[in-house]
């Protein structure tokens, strides 16, 4: 069974930075697309970010263009999410997420998520 | 941006009910619609892809049907573990948006 295990969350400061990360196992990692996924605490889901399974296309949000970076460690099968110019709006639960072998936009499974804090 | 409309946003529901959430595209999308499942603290599981393909392991009383800009998710009986709240998503353009949910309850 696959698993995603997100770390990295935790409270931070306006403009602050912040890197979450998303360990994946019992597949084969660099051969699938992975997103990010977030929620505002009791709202819906919003989505962020997606990469290939090769790292060489990724895709964002226009909420997090320019301040969020996507990338991927298939030697590690770990997925990365660098946040910066952190604003209280993006205080949410970040979820990684799993694709199909290309950039699908169909997010199976999903990891539990890690809450990230934007607060003074 | 396509926008995704779902309804109703809340629903109370007996179990044995026929439950059906309807969500709307203010474009087509063809069949490129996804539903998921979010349980109370847990994360969304992906329930029906295309708009009317059943995922592995998900129960056949959970289907989905339609395509262009009208689409609809049935639970043909309701039962207490359904409690959850439903979401729908389209994948034909960026960016990849979410309707903003039914939360489904037990009467």
């Amino acid at each position: 069974e696959v698993q995603l295990l997100e770390s990295g969350g935790g409270l931070i400061q306006p403009g602050g930075s912040l890197r979450l990360s998303c360990a994946a196992s019992r597949f084969t990692f660099s051969s699938y697309a992975m997103s990010w996924v977030r929620q505002a605490p009791g709202k819906g889901l919003e989505w962020v970010s997606s990469i290939s399974g090769s790292g060489g296309s990724t895709y964002y949000a226009d909420s997090v263009k320019g301040r969020f970076t996507i990338s991927r460690d298939n030697s590690k099968n770990t997925l990365y999410l660098q946040m910066s110019s952190l604003r209280a709006e993006d205080t949410a639960v970040y979820y990684c997420a799993k694709d199909q072998e290309g950039v699908e936009f169909r997010f199976d499974p999903w990891g539990q998520g890690t809450l990230v804090t934007v607060s003074s | 941006d396509i926008q995704m409309t779902q309804s109703p946003s809340s629903l109370s529901a007996s179990v044995g009910d026929r439950v059906t959430i309807t969500c709307q595209a203010s474009q087509d999308i063809s069949n490129y619609l996804n539903w998921y499942q979010q349980k109370p603290g847990k994360a969304p599981k992906l329930l029906i892809y295309d708009a009317s393909n059943l995922e592995t392991g998900v129960p056949s009383r959970f289907s989905g049907s339609g395509s262009g800009t009208d689409f609809t998710f049935t639970i043909t009986s309701l039962q207490p573990e359904d409690i959850a709240t439903y979401f729908c998503q389209q994948y034909d353009n960026l960016p990849p948006n979410f309707g903003q949910g039914t939360k489904l309850e037990i009467k």
